[in-house]
């Protein structure tokens, strides 16, 4: 069945340093994947997202690159901060996004 | 996006016994999805609530044990029946926005003993 895989599964950066955390998928009808950001005791909030039909998005110090061709996606950010350690998701979906398909996430920990 | 408010936000309860979770979203909103977040883990699709027809159930739950009602567009309550410690999760409720993607309610941890 359709998969997303995530990497690494926890990641340890110095502040101010960058971070990049990569997801595969293997669904080919999979044509939009939106990154979640899930802080201590909260649900998980959508911090980005990218469409197929767009190689590269940034916001601030965030971006998110897709290869299609290649069914890879990747969430980088930049110039870290404490603030930025959580728990991050990937997810592929077909537009609509009624089936959405979670990586198993990434343990982001940020020293000051 | 729409907002969303999930009670209780945390409970322990025996084994045996029954929770009901309840989600209301500030906005009308066609489907409510229910996800179970095992500890450490990721996000397990559990059903589709739309109003006024029954849940649509992933593979693996059942209305038996997770029954699910949607009485009006913005409300929507989940149900853990006979609980066992296994049932020790996260669990949340949703709903999609416009623009895409997911807005999740705050979540509800439970855990059975």
């Amino acid at each position: 069945g359709e998969n997303v895989e995530q990497h690494p599964s926890t990641l340890s950066v110095q502040e101010g340093d960058s971070a990049v955390i990569k997801c595969t998928y293997s669904d080919s009808a999979s044509n939009y994947f939106p990154w979640y950001k899930q802080e201590l005791g909260k649900g998980p909030q959508l911090i980005i997202d990218i469409r197929s039909n767009v190689g590269e998005k940034k916001d601030q110090r965030i971006a998110v690159t897709l290869n299609k061709t290649a069914k890879h996606f990747s969430l980088h950010i930049t110039e870290t901060q404490p603030e930025d350690s959580a728990v991050y998701f990937c997810a592929a979906s077909e537009t609509g996004g009624f089936k959405t398909i979670f990586g198993a996430g990434t343990r982001l920990f940020v020293k000051a | 996006s729409a907002v969303i408010s999930q009670k209780p936000s945390r409970d322990i309860c025996q084994r045996g016994t029954s929770l009901t979770i309840q989600c209301q979203v500030d906005s009308q909103v066609t489907m409510m999805f229910w996800y179970r977040q095992q500890p450490g883990q990721s996000l397990t699709l559990i059903a589709t609530a739309n109003q006024g027809s029954e849940a649509t159930y992933e593979s693996g739950f059942v209305i038996d044990k997770f029954p699910i009602s949607r009485p009006n567009l913005t409300f929507s309550t989940l149900t853990v029946s006979n609980m066992s410690p296994e049932d020790s999760s996260i669990y949340l409720c949703s709903v999609t926005q416009g623009a895409g993607g997911y807005t999740f309610g705050s979540g509800t941890r439970l855990t059975v003993v």
